[in-house]
Parts: C-alpha cells; structure tokens; sequence
C-alpha cells in the first residue's frame, strides 16, 4: 500500500487534548524555523515560525517553542481537531539569506474523534 | 484563487522521457523555490529564484535537470532522460522579500515507469 516504507513517527490523540510535536535540529547557525502542515496530496501549508531570537511565539491555537541551548523546537496545538490531522514538518535556515529551508523528518499526527 | 499554481497536479512518463512542469507563484511574489518530496520525507530544496536570476542550486539538481524563470514570474522544471529515481513530488514555492514564510504549491507527482 501506499505507506509501506513510511516510517514515520506517529502521535495519537484524542479530539479535544493537546498535541506536542517535538523537532530536533542539528545546525547552531540557524536562525529560522517554520512548522508547516501538510495533507495527504497536498503541498506543506504554513502554521507558524519563529526566529532565533525569541523563544516562544503563539498563534491561534498553536504556540511554538524554541530551545537554542539543546536545539530543540515544538510545536503546540491546543483543543486538537479531527481537521488538525497531517504530517508536520519543521524546517530551519541554516543562515543565508535565501532563506532555504532545510525540513526535518515528519510526524503523523493522528486526531481520534 | 491566489495561491502557489502548480501543473500538473499528476505527470506518469517513460523512463528516458523529458517531463517538464510549471509553477505560477503569488503574483506579488519574487522570490521562487523548487523542492523535491519521496515519500515519507521532508522537502528537499532543489533551486532559488530571485525574479528572473536563479540564485541557487542543490547538488541533487543533476545536469538533466534544468530550471527557469523567465520573465520573473512563472517557473518551469525541466528533467531530460528521467529515471525512476526521479519520481516524487515536485513543489515549487514562492515568498516576498519581506515575508519569510513560503506559501508552498500543491505539488506535482511525477511517476517514472
């Protein structure tokens, strides 16, 4: 089937609880961080980002987290929806300013009604 | 509809076949990115455009592969001689100078037989 190889990590919850996604990142240089939602055979859709001089940045519903000292970012999503159910990717700048980004491995969040 | 174009949404080619795919971007847009998806991964960025001049490639843009922009507004990828590792989703991206986020395209599944 489709998702024969798909290895990736997987969060499920129940409608209603919140979610934390956690990312890890390898690069001390970056300096931006996005987290994007993506569907199933649709393209990465963007929640929120932060830049490196912040630590905490909220959205509706979501909140991300930065953690500089142990390179550590997640994201936060409050009352979790049936429709909050994709794959999340984050995704940071290694420096530079043109601003590619470099996406880490994503997970499946799974939101039981 | 505003967003990130992409056509076509689905391509199946021969191997050997030359595929080429288009982007149209936000329209108040000028910077431009193409980034390659397999399944179960993040996005891997391929190549920048700012306006008409192609800023940045990756080292997995190989010589069969070939991208412009020619006026500064729409975009297409060209791969010559496809293989079947080149099946994967191809997403094209674009941003202002000033909005750091990427609006991402829906994608274009390629498929190589």
């Amino acid at each position: 089937g489709e998702n024969v190889g798909l290895h990736l990590p997987t969060l499920s919850v129940q409608e209603g609880d919140n979610s934390i996604i956690n990312c890890a990142y390898s690069n001390s240089a970056s300096d931006y961080f996005i987290w994007y939602k993506q569907e199933s055979g649709k393209g990465p859709q963007f929640i929120i980002d932060i830049r490196s001089n912040m630590d905490k940045r909220q959205g509706q519903r979501v909140t991300v987290l930065l953690n500089k000292t142990v390179k550590h970012l997640s994201l936060q999503i409050a009352a979790t929806q049936p429709g909050d159910s994709a794959v999340y990717f984050c995704a940071e700048n290694i420096g530079g300013s043109n601003y590619k980004l470099t996406f880490g491995k994503g997970t499946l969040l799974t939101v039981n009604p | 509809d505003t967003g990130v174009s992409q056509d076509p949404r689905h391509k199946i080619t021969k191997r050997g076949q030359n595929v080429t795919f288009r982007c149209d971007p936000i329209s108040e847009h000028n910077r431009l990115y193409w980034y390659r998806q397999t399944l179960g991964q993040g996005p891997e960025f391929l190549t920048y455009f700012q306006n008409e001049a192609q800023l940045e490639k990756s080292r997995l843009l190989s010589d069969r592969f070939s991208a412009e922009r020619p006026k500064g507004s729409f975009s297409t990828l060209e791969i010559q001689r496809t293989e079947q590792g080149d099946s994967a989703m191809y997403l094209c991206a674009s941003r202002t100078g000033q909005n750091y986020g990427y609006t991402f395209g829906s994608g274009t599944r390629l498929t190589v037989v």
